[in-house]
Order: structure tokens, then C-alpha cells, then sequence
């Protein structure tokens, strides 16, 4: 089994200012997928960025960018000049190519400080 | 259009009714999910299906009966609700059973057992 270790329950960060997310897992397959979901609160689930295990190249997105060290099993999220939407929880998530489903993490609540 | 739309986007309702939530997706997808996220915002798959067929059945009471009519339909039905039951019941929906574009999400139903 897949499992997804977020260990900041709840980070805060100034406008403007950059922030990381932790997200640790552990798979023993050589194939998968890493994603990361952003839950407003208006509860909809958003996909915020994706990363193939097999691509060495770190995945961006406009001011969100990942930091995937598969050696360590390692992949955070790095927020650029947040703004004051980026405050919702951040979902880590795992898929392999021989499971049928994502393994989420426990979630990391951002507050974005005007 | 939306994507995944779940219907009804909430549900209060007394101890030992019977309930339904729809789940329906026009994006072409073949497989769909049926996620629950309890009070501390833990994600946790309960079934899925691929065009139709029963792919994951975790640990639920069968008291959660799943139907898949076609492969854009994902139907959640409970019996006897519980007070336990109270949480946000996701529906999802992704090509394939691994890829890496992720899932795409409904918004949700929130389930009020009182």
C-alpha cells in the first residue's frame, strides 16, 4: 500500500510573500503519478499541479512549482507571491501504475495574511 | 458545462432513512470514484467503478450500495443512515484507471444524519 505523509497541518503566510508545503510518500512501485489538490472553501476539489515520477524535470504552473526528490520520496509545493485565493487546504496525492486509485495525504491548511 | 456534477449539494436527514446522491460526468471518462472526506478533511476512497464494472470496493458498511447505470453515471445510495455517516460523500471521475492527468472532481455533498 501507498501512503502520503503531510506533516504541516496548518501554515499561514503574508501576501505576496512564498511558502512551501511538505509532502512525503512511499511506494515501492517504479511508475506513478504525484498531484497536488487545492479544497477552497467552497469544497471543490482543484488540481493545482502534476508531476510524473519518471520525468526529472520539476513541474510548474504559473506561481506554483514542485520540488520532487525521488530519492527521498519527497514532493512540496512552492507558492510564488501568494495571494489572498490561495487560502484553502492543500491535498498531496500518490498514483501508481498499478493501483486503481489516488492515495491522499492529511492535508496542509494555508491562511494567506493580508 | 460542469464537469462532474453531483446532485443534491446538500442532504440533512434523520437517523435510519434511506438516501441517495447522483453523480453524473460528461467528460467521456470510463472510471469514476466515490471519495468520502470526514470532519478532519481525511480522504478516503470507497468504491469505483470502470465502464461500469465494481473495481474497488473498500471497507464500507454495505450499508453503501453503489450503481453505475453507464459509464457517466456513479449513483451512492445509503440505507439505514447513521450519525456517523455525516460527512462530505466526493464524486470523481478520471480517463482510465492510471493516468496523468488526475481526477476531476463534483463539488460535493455535504450529509447532515441528525
Amino acid at each position: 500500500a501507498q501512503t502520503v505523509t503531510q506533516s504541516q497541518p496548518e501554515m499561514s503566510v503574508q501576501e505576496a510573500e512564498t511558502v512551501t508545503l511538505s509532502c512525503t510518500y512511499d511506494t515501492s512501485e517504479n511508475n506513478y503519478y504525484l498531484f497536488w489538490y487545492k479544497q477552497p472553501p467552497s469544497r471543490q476539489m482543484i488540481l493545482v499541479i502534476r508531476q510524473e515520477a519518471y520525468k526529472q524535470q520539476n513541474a510548474t504552473e504559473n506561481r506554483f512549482s514542485v520540488n520532487f526528490q525521488k530519492a527521498a520520496k519527497s514532493f512540496s509545493l512552492k507558492i510564488s507571491d501568494s495571494q489572498l485565493g490561495d487560502t484553502a487546504m492543500y491535498f498531496c496525492a500518490c498514483q501508481s501504475n498499478t493501483g486503481n486509485q489516488f492515495y491522499f495525504g492529511t492535508g496542509t491548511s494555508l491562511t494567506v495574511i493580508p | 458545462d460542469t464537469a462532474v456534477s453531483q446532485t443534491p449539494k446538500y442532504l440533512v436527514t434523520q437517523m435510519g432513512n434511506d438516501k441517495s446522491i447522483k453523480c453524473e460526468q460528461n467528460l467521456g471518462h470510463d472510471t469514476m470514484y466515490w471519495y468520502k472526506q470526514d470532519s478532519k478533511k481525511f480522504l478516503k476512497i470507497m468504491f469505483s467503478y470502470n465502464n461500469k464494472e465494481l473495481i474497488i470496493n473498500e471497507t464500507v458498511p454495505n450499508r453503501f450500495s453503489p450503481k453505475s447505470p453507464d459509464k457517466a453515471h456513479l449513483n451512492l445510495h445509503i440505507n439505514s443512515l447513521e450519525l456517523g455517516d455525516s460527512a462530505v460523500y466526493f464524486c470523481a471521475s478520471s480517463l482510465g484507471t492510471w493516468n496523468s492527468y488526475g481526477y476531476t472532481f463534483g463539488s460535493g455533498t455535504r450529509l447532515t444524519v441528525v
